[in-house]
C-alpha cells in the first residue's frame, strides 16, 4: 500500500479534461508544497510534468496544471489527447525528511 | 541532455549482495543528490534514500539503514547503490533519481531489474 492515494484509474474522451487526486495527510502533502507529478510511458522511464505544486518545467505542455488543497493535491490535464495516455504517479516530501509517492493512476483515452 | 544510465539486469540468491550503478551525463555531477527508488512488483514506490555526490553525505529510509550503501566515484560522475542480505521480497526495479534541487526529484534513470531467488 502506497503512502499517497491515487485512483487507479481515469479515462476521458479527446478534448476533456480529467483530474487526478492525491491524497497524502497533514504531514507530507499538507505540510509542504513540494508535490510533485510525473508521467510514465510502458517501458520508458517516468517524465516529470509538474514540481512544488504548480510548477511545470521547461517543455511540458500547458495543458498540464497542478493544484492543492489541505491534504490532496491534483494533477488536471486539460484537452485530453492520444499521447497523454500513461501511468501518472505523485510524489512529496515529508517532514520525516524523506519521500513518499502515490501508487500511481492509469490515464486512458477513450 | 541531462541523463542517468544504470547498469543492467542482475540475478542473486538470498542473502548475497547486489551493487547498482548510476551513471549521470549533461549536468554537474557534484551539483545535485542522487535518490534511490524501488518498485516491488505489484507495489508502489519507495524512497530508499539519497546521497550527496560531493560530500558523500547520505540520507537513508529508516527501512534501509542497516541494510543499504550508497556510494559516489566523480572521476566517472556514477553513484553507486549497494543492498545487503537480499531476501527475495528485494525483488524489484531499482531507480536513480536526480534531486531536483528544491525537495523534489526530476530525472530518472531507466532501472534496473532485480530478481531474487534461489
Amino acid at each position: 500500500q502506497s503512502a499517497l492515494t491515487q485512483p487507479a484509474s481515469v479515462s476521458g474522451s479527446p478534448g476533456q479534461s480529467i483530474t487526478i487526486s492525491c491524497t497524502g495527510t497533514i504531514n507530507d502533502v499538507g505540510r509542504y508544497n513540494y508535490v510533485s507529478w510525473f508521467q510514465q510511458h510502458p517501458g520508458q522511464a517516468p517524465k516529470l510534468m509538474i514540481s512544488d505544486v504548480t510548477s511545470r518545467p521547461s517543455g511540458v505542455s500547458d495543458r498540464f496544471s497542478g493544484s492543492k488543497s489541505g491534504n490532496t493535491a491534483s494533477l488536471t490535464i486539460s484537452g485530453l489527447q492520444a499521447e497523454d495516455e500513461a501511468d501518472y504517479f505523485c510524489s512529496s516530501y515529508t517532514r520525516s525528511t524523506s519521500w513518499v509517492f502515490g501508487g500511481g493512476t492509469k490515464v486512458t483515452v477513450l | 541532455q541531462v541523463q542517468l544510465v544504470q547498469s543492467g539486469a542482475e540475478v542473486k540468491k538470498p542473502g548475497a549482495s547486489v551493487k547498482v550503478s548510476c551513471k549521470a551525463s549533461g549536468y554537474t555531477f557534484t551539483g545535485r543528490n542522487i535518490h534511490w527508488v524501488r518498485q516491488a512488483p505489484g507495489q508502489g514506490l519507495e524512497w530508499m534514500g539519497w546521497i550527496n555526490p560531493t560530500t558523500g553525505g547520505t540520507n537513508y529510509a529508516q527501512k534501509f539503514q542497516d541494510w543499504v550503501t550508497m556510494t559516489y566515484d566523480t572521476s566517472i560522475n556514477t553513484v553507486y547503490m549497494e543492498l545487503n542480505r537480499l531476501r527475495s521480497d528485494d525483488t524489484a526495479i531499482y531507480s536513480c533519481v536526480r534531486d531536483s534541487g528544491n525537495y523534489g526529484m526530476d530525472v530518472w534513470g531507466q532501472g534496473t531489474t532485480v530478481t531474487v531467488s534461489s
